[in-house]
């Protein structure tokens, strides 16, 4: 079956440092697929998606592009700050409404 | 915009009992809402998918008789756990897709739920 598969945590930057968390998945066909970022007591939220490959998607500052040759969908931030402490979640779908996840990244940042 | 609540955010119940979890969108309507179970360092795990007036379509290895899910309106849907055991303990979250007709889905904070 399809799954998504996310670097394990928890990852602890210092404010400004370069962000990657990686994402890979395994599917039949091609996916869209999703980051949804989950702050302290709130729901998740779409951070950005890309739904064909060589799309980059992109919000706030991070950048996700949909690579097939690598079934990857690695997460970026070039300067990360301490509001960007959340855990992160990889997720694909097939337009069937239906969302695989990841395990999710807690992702904390020191000043 | 688009905000999906949850109540209770947590609840602690005896083995044996029922729990109802309600999920709400706020300011839009859903036509179709999603709960999910999430364990402890583990992913999300979609457990029924329910469309407003009709029955919820449960996922493989969900028991249907004991998570009844009902989404009697557009902006609610209700999860009730029944004869709640210790291993139902867990954090369940639902999501909301507005009748706009986007693909996007919409999460509540999340509901954590302990059965003594």
């Amino acid at each position: 079956g399809d799954s998504v598969t996310q670097m394990e945590g928890p990852v602890t930057l210092s404010e400004e440092a370069f962000l990657t968390i990686n994402c890979t998945y395994t599917a039949t066909g091609y996916p869209s697929l999703f980051w949804y970022v989950q702050y302290p007591g709130e729901g998740l939220q779409l951070l950005l998606k890309a739904t064909k490959a060589d799309d980059k998607g992109s919000n706030k500052g991070f950048e996700a592009t949909y690579r097939k040759e690598t079934t990857s969908f690695h997460l970026e931030k070039g300067s990360v700050q301490v509001s960007d402490s959340a855990v992160y979640f990889c997720a694909l779908n097939f337009g069937n409404e239906k969302l695989t996840f990841g395990t999710g990244t807690r992702l904390t940042i020191i000043p | 915009g688009a905000v999906v609540s949850q109540h209770p955010s947590w609840v602690i119940c005896k083995s044996g009992t029922s729990v109802k979890i309600e999920c709400r969108s706020l300011d839009f309507q859903a036509t179709t809402m999603f709960w999910y179970r999430q364990f402890p360092k583990q992913s999300l795990m979609l457990m029924a998918t329910s469309n407003e007036g009709s029955k919820a379509t449960y996922e493989q290895g969900v028991e249907k008789d004991k998570f009844l899910i009902n989404h009697a309106s557009l902006t609610l849907s209700t999860l009730t756990v029944t004869s709640a055991h210790p291993e139902d303990s867990s954090f369940y979250i639902c999501s909301a897709k507005p009748f706009s007709g986007t693909d996007t889905q919409y999460f509540g904070p999340g509901t954590r739920l302990t059965v003594l």
